[in-house]
């Protein structure tokens, strides 16, 4: 399968705990996004990298959050101090973005569930 | 990006076209329609875009009106396995070009 994939599928947590997810995209991707969905709403944009550059954070992305992408491939998002309002699907999704940007199809993984206590 | 309005949720009989609305009127000239959609459990999945002229893939078509203020996605021959939610997207071709997801129709494929 060379989709993308995520790992841990399910993360439990006790809050106030450090969690860490990890996003491998489609290896020719240049373009990575995390986002955030909770029960009964579409996802949220939190931060996209072009290759190893992040280029946006939302604001959603309080200082708990981190992304890294170190070498332009795998990608790594930490939230410090987890709260019980982080509980949510962490969804990563790759693209190739060229000349075409209105071409851009973005593919996502299956997400990591992330249940705070 | 513009908004869109889409209905909470729509079923469709089995093997019928499912016609699935979306009314972004505030679109610019810039913006493209985009449509995801999310099978229960897995993350959304790309199915078609268009900027004013009609579309058709694999695994749709895409119709957007002449002032462009509204769209409809059309599956042709709805399988259970099209049971989702699905999502219309506007979004401009450069700059912020995040997409943005709304809340999407829920579609339930009745046999």
């Amino acid at each position: 399968d060379t989709g993308v994939s995520q790992n841990p599928r399910h993360k439990i947590t006790k809050r106030g705990q450090n969690v860490t997810f990890r996003c491998d995209p489609i290896s020719e991707h240049n373009r990575l996004y995390w986002y955030r969905q909770t029960l009964g709403q579409g996802p949220e944009f939190l931060t996209y990298f072009q290759n190893e550059a992040q280029l946006e954070k939302s604001r959603l992305l309080s200082d708990r959050f981190s992304a890294e992408r170190p070498k332009g491939s795998f990608s790594t998002l930490e939230i410090q101090r987890t709260e019980q309002g982080d509980s949510a699907m962490y969804l990563c999704a790759s693209s190739l973005r060229d000349g075409r940007p209105a071409n851009e199809k973005l593919f996502f993984g299956s997400g990591t569930q992330l249940s705070v206590l | 990006d513009a908004k869109t309005t889409q209905p909470p949720s729509m079923d469709c009989a089995e093997g019928r076209a499912a016609n699935l609305p979306c009314n972004h009127s505030t679109i610019s000239g810039n913006e493209y329609v985009y449509w995801y959609r999310q099978i229960h459990s897995q993350g959304p999945q790309y199915i078609i875009h268009g900027l004013k002229n009609n579309e058709t893939n694999e695994m749709a078509s895409l119709i957007i009106t002449e002032d462009r203020k509204s769209s409809t996605l059309i599956l042709p021959h709805a399988t259970l396995r099209d049971t989702a939610v699905y999502y219309c997207i506007v979004r401009v071709n450069f700059g912020n070009e995040k997409l943005t997801f709304g809340t999407g129709t829920r579609l339930t494929i009745i046999p």
